[in-house]
């Protein structure tokens, strides 16, 4: 599996939109950038996936390079609640092991009033 | 909508004690993962399952055995429990490769 680099910790003003970056420079063709985030010892949620073109739903947008070597998870109006770890996963798409989820080091978002 | 449905919710066991835990996937999900997430650690693959075959092997230790059932659901057999077995467990399910996994709210394990 690919690997992908977040920073540890983001602060985002509440209203604002907060955009958490992901590098996955090694990522091969066939692989899927998925987007979860866990919420205090909660099971982590599903937020958003891509492969080339950018996403959208109602959740958030995901922006993915050209060279699809990073991309950007975008929650346009964060709110208190979307205080959690934000983890960006590389996933593969071509059987076997590849479909697992490997949760690496995400990135704790701290929504602050 | 159903979620992923996992029991208990929270259990305590003595060392050397086993445990069971059990994971009910979404209707017409054939596919389970289980992963183990220590005190102030992230989410680790221990094993999961596809049309009640075993699919993928993590880092699951000798001591602990899984299997999927005729009607999906899954079951996480910990034996000789240790200390460092406390842990949270969760359980996700898919119904097709390219789609997103669901995970459930976990199992809390305290050995003592």
């Amino acid at each position: 599996d690919a690997k992908t680099t977040q920073p540890p910790s983001m602060d985002c003003a509440e209203g604002r939109a907060a955009n958490l970056p992901c590098n996955h420079s090694t990522i091969s063709g066939n692989e899927y950038v998925y987007w979860y985030r866990q919420i205090h010892s909660q099971g982590p949620q599903y937020i958003i996936h891509g492969l080339k073109n950018n996403e959208t739903n109602e959740m958030a947008s995901l922006i993915i390079t050209e060279d699809r070597k990073s991309s950007t998870l975008i929650l346009p109006h964060a709110t208190l609640r979307d205080t959690a770890v934000y983890y960006c996963i590389v996933r593969g798409g071509s059987g076997g092991s590849n479909y697992k989820l490997t949760f690496g080091k995400g990135t704790l978002l701290t929504v602050n009033p | 909508a159903a979620g992923v449905i996992q029991s208990p919710r929270h259990l305590i066991k003595e060392k050397r004690e086993t445990a069971t835990l059990k994971c009910y996937p979404i209707p017409r999900h054939d596919t389970v993962y289980w992963y183990q997430q220590g005190p102030g650690q992230d989410p680790q693959f221990l094993i999961s399952f596809y049309e009640k075959m075993q699919s993928d092997k993590g880092s699951i230790p000798d001591r602990f055995s899984a299997q999927q059932f005729s009607d999906y659901h899954s079951e996480l057999n910990m034996s000789s429990l240790e200390l460092g077995d406390s842990a949270l467990y969760f359980c996700a399910s898919r119904w097709d490769f390219n789609t997103e996994a669901f995970f459930g709210q976990g199992t809390r394990l305290t050995v003592v």
